[in-house]
């Protein structure tokens, strides 16, 4: 699987500010990265998926102007919270595909070590 | 509604014994199942998978077993070591749905000394 790096691992912040999220690929261009967000004790949810060199796809429910998504290199994808609040305090996770996508036979999607985020 | 479904919160297994995790899912479509292992602060880390036209596959200590007609899947860790307390992640892939991975909600094991 890939290698991935995901920066910073935990951030803390003040309610109404913004904080970015780095997901990188360190050892193969991604054309494709998801990112994902868990809270306590629930599952892995799917909130977008970043395409290099175009717009995000966002899942049913995650508002594209709170969460702005950019991958503008085929190693770099950044998740931005917008005027993040308390209940946006959770784990935010990105992954990268295998080169040739999840049923090229190596179907192992790799994820970075996660980011909490928790909004006072 | 929730395609995947790990209805055990938590399991505790003593050392050297077998640890069960169990999944469930509800899309006959899906091709591909796999397990992930977390720790705390850390991403999922990948563990096993098994394709849907097969009913066992096995690597090392893991087994994953596959029952499609009752649409169930299980993780079989044997024998239980310390290091494999985390929570497990049953995940679900359908070639329908564009390479995105369907989670469960996560079992915690405990493995007791």
């Amino acid at each position: 699987g890939a290698v991935v790096s995901q920066h910073p691992s935990w951030v803390i912040c003040k309610s109404g500010t913004s904080v970015k999220i780095e997901c990188r690929s360190l050892d193969f261009q991604a054309t494709t990265m998801f990112w994902y967000r868990q809270f306590p004790k629930q599952s892995l949810m799917l909130m977008a998926t970043s395409n290099e060199g175009s717009k995000a796809t966002y899942e049913q429910g995650v508002e594209k102007d709170k969460f702005l998504i950019n991958h503008a290199s085929l190693t770099l994808s950044t998740l931005t919270v917008t005027s993040a609040h308390p209940e946006d305090s959770s784990f935010y996770i990105c992954s990268v595909p295998p080169p040739g996508g999840l049923f090229s036979g190596a179907n192992v999607l790799t994820f970075g070590a996660g980011s909490r985020l928790t909004v006072l | 509604d929730q395609q995947v479904k790990q209805n055990s919160p938590s399991l505790s297994v003593q050392e050297g014994r077998i640890s069960i995790l169990n999944c469930d899912y509800t899309n006959s479509m899906f091709d591909y199942f796999l397990w992930y292992k977390k720790y705390p602060a850390e991403g999922p880390t990948f563990l096993i998978s098994i394709s849907s036209i097969k009913d066992k596959n096995e690597d090392g200590r893991f087994t994953v077993f596959l029952n499609k007609s009752a649409k169930h899947l299980s993780l079989h860790i044997v024998p239980s070591q310390p290091g494999d307390s985390a929570v497990y992640f049953c995940a679900a892939i359908s070639m329908n749905r564009d390479d995105k991975i369907i989670f469960g909600k996560g079992t915690r094991l405990h493995i007791l000394p």
